[in-house]
């Protein structure tokens, strides 16, 4: 059974900070997505991430992707407060007629001023 | 439309209704997703249905039925639900490859069983 551990589930830091949140999976995988989720909506698209040593950036957001190491880690430069939301990494087995996500229990992270 | 919509968007029923949650797709994609998000859970996937069939199952409820009539519309028919069914619910879809699986999810239905 794949699992995806995400660690720190809380993450408080203070604007203009950096931090590195890191998501773990079990079996091999090279394909793995990023995505945001603010209080009471829905999960959006931030990163795709489909081959090992993959780097991807969005303004302060920087995600990587290590399938050797099965890790990937999203990476938050000069936090500010807009950026508080959980996020959530998710990792994906489809093959054949199996289309299958499977999420990290989420990163709730709050950018304190 | 555009994305992935869901009616209704907060939806309070009793144990004993029977109620139907609406998912429609507007991005052409092939394959469609149920989810469970409980507080303090993590996502749980229920149903996966693909060119409108059903792939997966994941032990969920008989009290939760899905039905999937074509590849742009998904249900999720509800009767004699209990409390600890009250959840987020989150349709989504995607446009599945072989290289690839970015699922895009709709607003959900907040659910509440009294």
């Amino acid at each position: 059974e794949l699992k995806v551990e995400q660690n720190p589930l809380f993450l408080s830091m203070q604007e203009g900070k950096n931090y590195t949140i890191y998501c773990n999976y079990s079996t091999t995988s090279d394909r793995l997505y990023w995505y945001r989720q603010d209080p009471g909506k829905s999960l959006e698209s931030l990163f795709v991430l489909l081959s090992n040593g993959a780097v991807k950036q969005e303004g302060r957001l920087m995600a990587s992707l290590d399938t050797k190491a099965r890790l990937s880690t999203l990476h938050i430069t000069a936090a500010v407060h807009d950026l508080s939301a959980t996020y959530f990494c998710a990792v994906d087995r489809s093959g054949g007629s199996n289309y299958k996500l499977t999420f990290g229990k989420g990163t709730l992270l709050t950018v304190n001023p | 439309e555009t994305g992935v919509t869901q009616t209704p968007r907060h939806l309070v029923m009793g144990m004993t209704n029977k109620k139907s949650l609406k998912c429609e797709q507007h991005l052409g994609h092939n394959a469609m997703y149920w989810y469970k998000q409980s507080a303090k859970k993590p996502l749980e996937l229920m149903f996966v249905y693909n060119f409108k069939e059903q792939t997966e199952n994941n032990s969920v409820p008989s009290r939760f039925s899905p039905e999937c009539p074509n590849s742009s519309h998904l249900f999720l028919h509800l009767h004699t639900l209990q409390p600890e069914d009250s959840a987020l619910y989150l349709c989504a879809s995607s446009q599945v490859v072989a290289t690839y699986n970015e699922q895009f999810f709709g607003p959900g239905t907040r659910l509440t069983v009294l």
